[in-house]
This record gives C-alpha cells, structure tokens and sequence, in this order.
C-alpha cells in the first residue's frame, strides 16, 4: 500500500538556522499538508497546498515558514530562523480531494532546536 | 474558533473491557468527523470517518463511532479491547468547505494483557 514519506527522521539544528522538511506524498494525490506536534500536545494545522499554491494556512504559518514543491513528488516545509520553540514533530499529510477527503499521514520528522 | 476536546487523556483497561473514547467539537456548521490511532512508533492511520448519511460509522479492527449531532460528539467505541489495541487515538473535525483537520489532544489508551 503506497505510504506518504518524511525525511529526515529526526533533525537537530541551532537556533537561528534554516532548516528543510522533506515528504514524499502519495503519487496520485493532490493536496498537500503540514501539521505539527509540540510534545505533550496536540496534533496543529500548519498549511495546506494544492496546484502549486497555498489554499488554506493557519496562524501558527507566518513569514517564518514557506512551503514548496519543487518537483513532482516532493513537498518540502522551509522554516527560516528556527526558535527554540519550533522543536516539535511535524508531519506530512496528503489527499486525493481537497475538504474533508481522507488525509494520509507520514511518519513524521522529529525537530530538535538548540 | 473550531476546537476538539477529547475527554480522557490516559486509559488504561484490561483485555476484553469495552472501550469509549469521548470526543467533542465545537462548530456550529457540517462537520466531517475523524478518529486516527497512532500505534507505538508508527504514524498516524485512519480509524474511521463520517462524512454524512447513518450516524453510526464502523471503522477498521472492530472500532465504530456513532455522531450525534445535538451533543456536538463523536465518541469511539470498541466492545472488547485487545492488547494490541494499545495506542494513542486522535479524533478529528473538518468544517466543510475548509481543508484543514482540527485534532482533539489525543488519549493514550493502554491495555493490560
């Protein structure tokens, strides 16, 4: 069964550092999305993507964060200027449909800031 | 403001106990409603989901939910838990016409063998 897929695992950066979160979505679908995970709390809409654009974002999503896809199966998240409280797991997510379709989720990718 | 509250934080049940997980939303409009588990090292997976139509949705593993709308709940329920059932389970909402999921808190459930 096709799986969305994140790299790295685990990341750690300096505070200040840019870093790039990687996803591999599923081949046929076609939105694209970015949550993350502080421990000990809960699951936070970051933004969603479809044809190339953002379509929906929320306000944890600022000037600070930027999303690509640069090619035709990766869907990277930037985060410039990483904080101390930018630590957290961030997860990948895609659909086929936009709305309330069936999110599938990668395994996500644990970032430590320091 | 959307929000999802999930009740139990730490459950903790022996095998072949019933299991109901509670989960409230808050969002006056259409819903379309979500439970995901997250076993011990893996990602998160879809349990079940309602969109419309009978109110009583059955997922995989033997989980069903049932949607009440004039409570605002999407409570999870499984006649009898096995061990492998430990993990911890997220209920989530999306308000028709948006894209983004808003997730409850999360209840680690554990079950004894």
């Amino acid at each position: 069964e096709p799986e969305v897929t994140q790299t790295p695992s685990h990341q750690v950066t300096q505070m200040g550092q840019e870093v790039i979160l990687r996803c591999v979505p599923i081949s046929n679908h076609l939105y694209f999305y970015w949550y993350r995970q502080i421990l000990g709390q809960k699951v936070e809409f970051l933004v969603s993507f479809y044809n190339n654009e953002i379509s929906e974002k929320s306000e944890i999503f600022d000037d600070q964060f930027s999303v690509e896809r640069p090619d035709g199966s990766n869907f990277t998240l930037k985060i410039r200027s990483t904080k101390l409280e930018d630590s957290a797991m961030y997860f990948c997510a895609s659909a086929v449909e936009g709305g309330g379709d069936t999110q599938y989720f990668g395994p996500g990718t644990r970032l430590t800031v320091l | 403001a959307q929000s999802v509250s999930q009740h139990n934080h730490h459950v903790i049940l022996s095998e072949a106990a019933s299991l109901e997980l509670g989960c409230n939303y808050s969002y006056g409009g259409t819903v379309n409603l979500f439970w995901y588990v997250q076993y011990p090292g893996q990602h998160l997976q879809l349990l079940l989901k309602y969109f419309s139509g009978d109110p009583l949705v059955k997922g995989i593993k033997g989980f069903e939910a049932e949607f009440i709308k004039s409570k605002f709940s999407f409570n999870l329920r499984k006649p009898s838990v096995q061990w492998s059932d430990t993990a911890e389970y997220f209920c989530a909402v999306n308000a028709a016409g948006t894209y983004k999921y808003i997730f409850g808190t999360g209840t680690r459930l554990k079950v004894l063998a």
